[in-house]
């Protein structure tokens, strides 16, 4: 099956720091989605980006499909910003996701 | 729309107790999904429907595992008998033709 490799797998940032998160995939995917697990658990939907540029407030994520990865930027950081992000991917019929590793985020006050 | 709605949010049995697991999806999406969480595997799909239908079911770790979508508004995930290595957080997600949404979980714990 596809593979959905996340880096870093750990970032500690300082309030205010800029950081870029990083999703590789091994195949060519029809969906992509990024979320965040806040410390209470819960996958809060941050992008749907299959391909393109999207920005929402401070994040903002870039897919380029024909070379298998997206990238979330998070500006300014907040301690609110911390908890895990996670990648998914899509392929072929049926909605399902393979998710990465995710990325655990510190942001210290 | 309130989203997908998971219950219970927490679960704890004692092992070889049958556990369910409830979901109600977001009226008008026509897919539905289950997922489980653990520290040692990540995030991975148990089985998913399709307007109701079971489409695969290859995640599903064992026979103890069941789950049914007896309509379009109603989900169970049924582990009968249950064991410690089942404890973990099990996701309900549910979509559209785009993006999926998920539950707030329910957090089981086998004792």
């Amino acid at each position: 099956g596809i593979q959905v490799e996340q880096s870093p797998p750990d970032l500690i940032l300082q309030e205010g720091a800029n950081s870029t998160l990083r999703c590789n995939f091994s195949d060519s995917v029809n969906n992509l989605q990024w979320f965040h697990q806040n410390p209470w658990g819960q996958l809060i939907n941050l992008f749907y980006i299959p391909s393109g540029t999207k920005q929402n407030g401070r994040l903002s994520a870039t897919t380029v499909a024909t070379e298998r990865y997206s990238l979330l930027y998070i500006s300014s950081s907040q301690t609110t910003d911390s908890g895990v992000y996670f990648c998914a991917v899509e392929q072929g019929a049926g909605n399902k996701l393979t998710f990465g590793g995710g990325t655990r985020v510190l942001v210290k006050p | 729309d309130a989203g997908v709605i998971q219950s219970p949010r927490h679960e704890v049995t004692e092992m070889g107790q049958e556990v369910t697991l409830r979901c109600k999806p977001i009226s008008g999406h026509d897919y539905l999904f289950w997922y489980r969480q653990t520290m040692m595997r990540g995030l991975e799909l148990l089985i998913y429907f399709n307007n109701n239908v079971p489409i695969d079911d290859s995640g599903m770790p064992e026979d103890r595992f069941s789950a049914k979508m007896p309509n379009a508004s109603f989900s169970t995930l049924k582990i009968q008998p249950s064991e410690p290595r089942d404890s973990a957080v099990y996701f309900c997600a549910s979509s559209g033709i785009t993006e999926a949404f998920f539950g707030q979980g329910t957090r089981l714990t086998v004792v």
